[in-house]
């Protein structure tokens, strides 16, 4: 079975933090994409940061970055200097190469002033 | 340029009727994706269409729900004789070839 998990259903974190979501994955397949997705609660998932697995750079945008570790199926999101804007619900997801995205259960976020 | 839109934004029905959800894609996006969030869960696939067929239908719950597509166009969802368990939002997305999805701001469906 191809999933995803994040263990983690909510955390917190002072504004200018970092912070690190964690997800992990179950897959038999080689070639594959991985995402995290921010959805605040305007409910419009708007994504955050994607990484190919044969990459073996870790991708960053900004302030946020992942720590992929392919051997360990791992995909965490860290996020710099955190803003009060981050606050949002934040779902790990991956497309497996069958085209539909399958994703966690999603991890609360919230940046206390 | 323009995201995806969706409509109507909310949208209440009365149990057994049939509802109608709309997707507008971004322009030139080749791939359209239809997925469920019931509160407080994660997202479920339902659909996905390349161009105007549909490859892959295998998250649709029951055959009350069907979805049509124009061409790399609009798209629409399809729910007949709606259940109590169908309320969630419904949430569409669109992708060129580079495999990221591009979502919606979702149409909240409530059954009363």
């Amino acid at each position: 079975a191809q999933t995803v998990t994040q263990s983690q259903p909510e955390m917190s974190v002072q504004e200018a933090e970092t912070v690190t979501l964690s997800c992990t994955y179950d897959t038999s397949e080689n070639n594959y994409y991985l995402f995290w997705y921010k959805q605040p609660p305007s409910r419009q998932m708007i994504l955050v940061i994607r990484q190919e697995a044969y990459k073996q750079q870790n991708a960053t945008e900004n302030r946020f970055s992942v720590n992929f570790q392919k051997a360990a199926k791992s995909f965490s999101l860290k996020i710099s200097d955190s803003q009060l804007g981050d606050t949002a619900m934040y779902f790990c997801a991956a497309n497996f190469g069958n085209e539909k995205l399958t994703f966690g259960t999603g991890t609360r976020l919230t940046i206390i002033p | 340029g323009a995201g995806v839109s969706q409509s109507p934004s909310n949208k209440v029905t009365e149990k057994g009727k049939d509802v109608e959800l709309r997707c507008d894609p971004i322009s030139g996006h080749t791939a359209l994706y239809w997925y469920r969030q019931r509160l407080g869960q994660g997202l479920e696939f339902l659909i996905y269409f390349q161009g105007n067929s549909a490859p892959d239908k295998s998250g649709l719950p029951s055959d009350r729900f069907s979805a049509e597509r124009t061409g790399e166009s609009v798209s629409t969802l399809t729910i007949q004789r709606t259940q109590q368990e169908d309320s969630a939002v419904y949430l569409c997305a669109s992708s060129p070839w580079e495999a990221s999805q591009y979502f919606g701001p979702g149409t909240r469906l409530t059954v009363t």
